[in-house]
């Protein structure tokens, strides 16, 4: 079983469009993370929830929106698309929030912005 | 906020032969992780460093963490083409929050 699965992997859609990345882990961990990876390979923190609490949120346009259901689930919805979103989204999780030590990322998912 | 930098940004050795890769922090760290990207795949934990001084080895792959010099050094011996890939460095905040990566180092062994 994979431990923490993102869905889509590759997600093309045009500018303007609203759409959500899924993400679940396996692995019982409190504390869930979206990073945006750019085309220059910066990885940059966007959202950490630690038990459905949001504790990070690093200066990200307000158009992207965490969900976050329950502890196994983080969701990233995205509402009107611009170009610059184009990039790798990655989904990770670790035990806790605080001190989080090894983190366990997902595979990516691949948006491109037409 | 806290930035890291790593050098160098790209790297090409030829199988057999050693390289080192840095990290350099801005503030105080509080921990520094290291992690290993393939390409077109997500990222791989590889090791963590939290005192000063403090050296780990997993494999032909060392990291050892330099407190006073806000610095972490990454060392593969005898590289082989398993070891191709993005190599990122991470650091928490005084929180204890992981939050910054450096830009990462690309690494590419010729057999």
């Amino acid at each position: 079983d994979t431990a923490v699965s993102q869905t889509p992997k590759y997600l093309v859609t045009q500018m303007g469009n609203d759409k959500s990345i899924k993400c679940e882990q396996n692995l019982g961990h409190d504390t869930m993370y979206w990073y945006k990876q750019d085309s220059k390979k910066f990885l940059k923190i966007m959202f950490s929830y630690n038990n459905k609490e949001l504790i990070i949120n690093e200066t990200v346009p307000n158009r992207f929106s965490p969900k976050s259901p329950d502890k196994a689930h983080l969701n990233l919805h995205i509402n009107s698309l611009e170009l610059g979103d184009s990039a790798v989204y990655f989904c990770a999780s670790s035990r806790s929030g605080f001190n989080p030590g090894e983190l366990f990322f997902g595979e990516g998912s691949r948006l491109t912005v037409l | 906020s806290q930035e890291l930098e790593q050098s160098p940004q790209s790297l090409i050795v030829q199988e057999g032969k050693n390289l080192t890769i840095n990290c350099t922090s801005s503030k105080t760290l509080y921990g520094l992780y290291w992690y290993k990207q393939k390409y077109g795949e997500g990222l791989i934990f590889l090791m963590m460093l939290q005192k000063g001084g403090e050296e780990k080895s997993h494999e032909k792959i060392t990291a050892k963490l330099d407190e006073k010099k806000q610095q972490s050094s990454l060392h593969i011996t005898a590289s082989q083409p398993s070891h191709a890939g993005i190599y990122l460095c991470g650091a928490g905040d005084n929180a204890g929050n992981m939050l910054t990566f450096g830009g990462g180092t690309r690494l590419m062994v010729k057999p």
